[in-house]
């Protein structure tokens, strides 16, 4: 497809294990960002890509917190420690450097 | 305060009502994106603008700069319209978005 991919859709974990979220963002877009978005509130900003460096992490709620994107296509977003306060569905979005972002259909995460 | 604030919170109109949701923000923005997102989850961009207006079909979208206020328009509405509407700015410098609480918008046939 042509669109902005995430794998899991839905990843039911314990409080304390690690996981591991994928994007693939549109073929071309050099800019990749990633929001969490809790329910009955909008997205909030976590990290955002240009190529292969973060550019922007201060969205990133703490250090159990990590992504990356090592050839500038794929992201990955690694959560350690989980807690049940990370629940929510995390979205990935990606974009020509500047332009309308294109999102993905999100992760849906529960820490149980 | 949030820095991106919308109104209303609910709206339910009746199809082919004219529909208007209010987006404010107390920052400084290079662009301003209004989305769709349908229950399940998907975010569509339906117009990212920094000054002007746009319009696409039903859609019509404006923002006033010096009033640090957007609205979004839906002449004609459907059943099909009922989505949650989000309004996101981008601040100026920066390319992440910040984004509204979203308006919840149900349109009875």
């Amino acid at each position: 497809g042509a669109g902005v991919s995430q794998t899991p859709s839905n990843k039911v974990t314990e409080k304390g294990k690690y996981v591991e979220l994928r994007c693939d963002p549109i073929s071309g877009h050099t800019a990749l960002y990633w929001y969490r978005q809790s329910l009955g509130q909008g997205p909030e900003f976590l990290i955002y890509f240009q190529g292969t460096g973060a550019a922007d992490d201060s969205g990133l709620p703490n250090d159990r917190f990590f992504a990356v994107r090592p050839e500038g296509s794929v992201s990955t977003l690694k959560i350690q420690r989980t807690e049940r306060g990370d629940s929510a569905v995390y979205l990935c979005a990606s974009s020509l450097s500047g332009g309308r972002q294109f999102f993905g259909p999100g992760t849906r995460l529960t820490v149980l | 305060k949030n820095e991106v604030e919308q109104s209303p919170q609910n709206l339910t109109a009746q199809e082919g009502e004219f529909i208007t949701i209010n987006c404010s923000y107390s920052v400084g923005i290079s662009a301003l994106h209004w989305l769709q997102q349908h229950p399940g989850g998907g975010i569509v961009s339906l117009f990212m603008l920094s000054s002007g207006k746009k319009k696409h079909g039903r859609l019509i979208a404006t923002i006033n700069i010096q009033e640090k206020h957007s609205s979004l328009h839906i002449t004609a509405s459907h059943p099909r319209d009922s989505a949650v509407y989000i309004c996101a700015v981008r601040q100026g410098g920066s390319e992440k978005l910040v984004f509204g609480k979203g308006t919840k918008l149900t349109v009875n046939p």
